[in-house]
Order: C-alpha cells, then structure tokens, then sequence
C-alpha cells in the first residue's frame, strides 16, 4: 500500500537545540498530520496541514513548533528550543485530502527524538 | 472533552479463538467518525476499518465492527484469531465533519498464541 516515510528514525539532541524532523508523505496526497506518542501512552494529534496553512492544531503543537512543506518537498516538524518533554515518537501522516473526517490517513513509522 | 477508552493493556488468547475489543467514546458530536488502527512489529499504524454510519456492520480482512452511538460504542470483532493478528490495535474517533484530527485511544495488545 501507499507509503509515508520519515526521516530519522531516530534522533538524540541536547535540551535547547532545534530539531527538524522529516517527512516523505505519499506522493498524491494533499493534507499532512503530526501526532506524538510518549512512552507508554497514546498517539495524541499535533497538527495538520493543507495547502500551505495549519488547518487544525491541538494544544500540544508549542509556540516552538512549525511546520512547513517547501515546494512540495518534505513536510517537516521543526521544534525550537526543544524541552525535555519534547522525547517522544513523532508519527507523520497524511491523506489525500478530499474525502473528509473519513479519508484514511497513512502513517509514517514514526521518528523517535530523545531530547536529554 | 472528546476521548476514546479502549480494552486496557494486553490481551492474550489462543488461536481459533474469538477475538473482542471494546471500544467506547465521549463526543458531544452527533456524527463522529470512528477508526480501528493496527500496529503490527517495527511496522506503522494503518486503518483496518472505519465507520460513521449508526448500526452498520463494517467489516476488512475478517474483522468487523458496528457503530453504535447509542452506547458510544466501536467494538472489534473477529470469530476465529490467527497467528498474524498479534498486534496493537487503537480505536479512534475524528468528533466531527468540519475536523480531521484523530483522537486515539490507549490502544491494545493482543497475542494470539498456537
């Protein structure tokens, strides 16, 4: 089936550095999401994104994080300055975006940011 | 606000067996959409089915689930468990036409064993 990739997989910063996380989605899709997996808990919505603009955002997606999709190359979660609180999974998704609340959404396999 | 409960932790049975997850949500939503997610092993959640129509049977791949939104139910069903659908499952709801944003449950881990 249709696959997003993201790039790293896995990713080890210091407190206060800025990480960009990447994401390949499939390629006709048009709306991109973010969700965030702590340990041991569940998958939590960030954000999403379509045609150039933030179209929902929980109250988990920080004045530190961004998004963007230049010129439709990777769509990327930036987080600066990265906290502690930050060390988490990172699924991307996305869909092809005309179908609603019930276009299915592909998820990425996830990167995992250790913020220390 | 919205949530989904699910099944909690780990569910463990022998294969041939049924399987049943429970999956319940709070919406103030009178049309929410509901999603059953699994997650096999080093592999990505993907959407197993998917429903917004009130007591419909939806059914992929031998697993079956019917909307009930007078019990906020979404419950997982499979008459015979293999081998291959140890995994973890997560229910989630998206409340409403106008969002996309899915909401997820705890998820659950089922083991099927020979």
């Amino acid at each position: 089936g249709p696959k997003v990739l993201q790039i790293p997989s896995h990713q080890i910063i210091d407190m206060g550095q800025m990480v960009t996380l990447n994401c390949d989605p499939v390629s006709n899709h048009l709306y991109f999401y973010w969700y965030k997996q702590i340990l041991g808990q569940q998958m939590e919505f960030l954000v999403n994104f379509y045609n150039g603009k933030v179209m929902e955002k929980s109250k988990l997606f920080k004045d530190q994080f961004s998004v963007e999709r230049p010129d439709g190359s990777y769509f990327t979660l930036k987080i600066q300055p990265t906290a502690l609180e930050d060390s988490a999974v990172y699924f991307c998704a996305s869909s092809f975006g005309t179908g609603g609340p019930q276009d299915t959404q592909y998820f990425g396999p996830g990167t995992r940011l250790l913020v220390l | 606000g919205d949530s989904v409960t699910q099944t909690e932790g780990l569910v463990t049975l022998t294969e041939g067996l049924p399987v049943m997850l429970n999956c319940t949500y709070q919406t103030i939503y009178s049309n929410p959409f509901l999603f059953w997610y699994v997650q096999h092993l080093n592999e990505s959640p993907r959407l197993l089915l998917k429903s917004f129509t009130d007591n419909k049977r939806t059914e992929h791949q031998g697993f079956h689930a019917t909307l009930h939104k007078s019990s906020s139910s979404f419950h997982l069903q499979k008459s015979s468990a293999q081998l291959s659908d140890s995994a973890l499952y997560y229910c989630a709801l998206t409340p409403h036409q106008g969002g996309r944003a899915l909401i997820f449950g705890t998820g659950t881990t089922v083991s099927v064993s020979p």
